[in-house]
């Protein structure tokens, strides 16, 4: 069974406070993303990485950052929480290949900023 | 005008009901597409995965593609409580990104 597995279900933070988020997966998977989940406009991919030390800008990347040293650990970083920041947010991963294959999801994040 | 379209809902239906769940995209590239269910609090998972167009099924669950109209659907025969959910529609092209709908939510009522 794939698991992919994030570090909180719930997080409260500050304004302004430097947040990280930490994503596992136990497949092996190459590629792994990051979104964000808001009522009315869905998943919105944040960042991507295909391979340790890759990453790639998904359509809402300002004020998030990533990091990928090891191929099972995705990090998503917040440099300075703000209140727009608070959403859900969803871990996946999917195997590399000519189309997208299925992604596994993680339980997700509900990250609140006040 | 997003990628993705659809319907957010909610669509309430009695147990036992047939739903269908559509949505429309704009973009020609896409080749591959989905459909994930999302419990709430809890992440998607897959449903159904189908490449190009045509009908694809599994248990009470039918996926359909037209891409000449740039339309697919799920279909879910005898609805049950436990399909209460938010059914979410995915598609791609040649790489790894998928592009979501916004989500559907589904209430199944005795």
């Amino acid at each position: 069974d794939v698991k992919v597995t994030q570090s909180s279900r719930y997080l409260v933070k500050r304004t302004g406070e430097k947040v990280f988020l930490e994503c596992v997966q136990d497949m092996d998977h190459e590629n792994m993303f990051w979104y964000r989940q808001d009522p009315g406009l869905g998943l919105r991919l944040i960042y991507f990485s295909y391979d340790v030390k890759m990453k790639e800008k998904g359509d809402i990347p300002e004020g998030y950052s990533v990091s990928r040293e090891k191929k099972e650990r995705f990090s998503l970083i917040l440099e300075s929480a703000s209140t727009n920041q608070t959403s859900m947010y969803l871990c996946a991963s999917s195997l590399i290949g000519g189309g997208p294959y299925e992604q596994y999801f993680g339980p997700g994040t509900r990250l609140t900023v006040t | 005008q997003k990628e993705v379209e659809q319907d957010p809902g909610p669509l309430s239906v009695p147990e036992g009901a047939i739903v269908s769940l559509n949505c429309t995209y704009s973009n020609s590239a896409f080749q591959y597409f989905m459909w994930y269910r999302q419990y709430s609090r809890k992440g998607p998972e897959l449903l159904m995965y189908t490449y190009s167009s045509g009908n694809k099924e599994d248990g009470r669950f039918t996926a359909q593609v037209d891409k000449s109209s740039k339309y697919i659907s799920l279909f879910i025969r005898d609805s049950q409580p436990s399909d209460s959910a938010t059914y979410l529609c995915a598609m791609g092209g040649t790489a790894s990104k998928l592009t979501f709908g916004t989500g559907t939510r589904l209430q199944v009522t005795l």
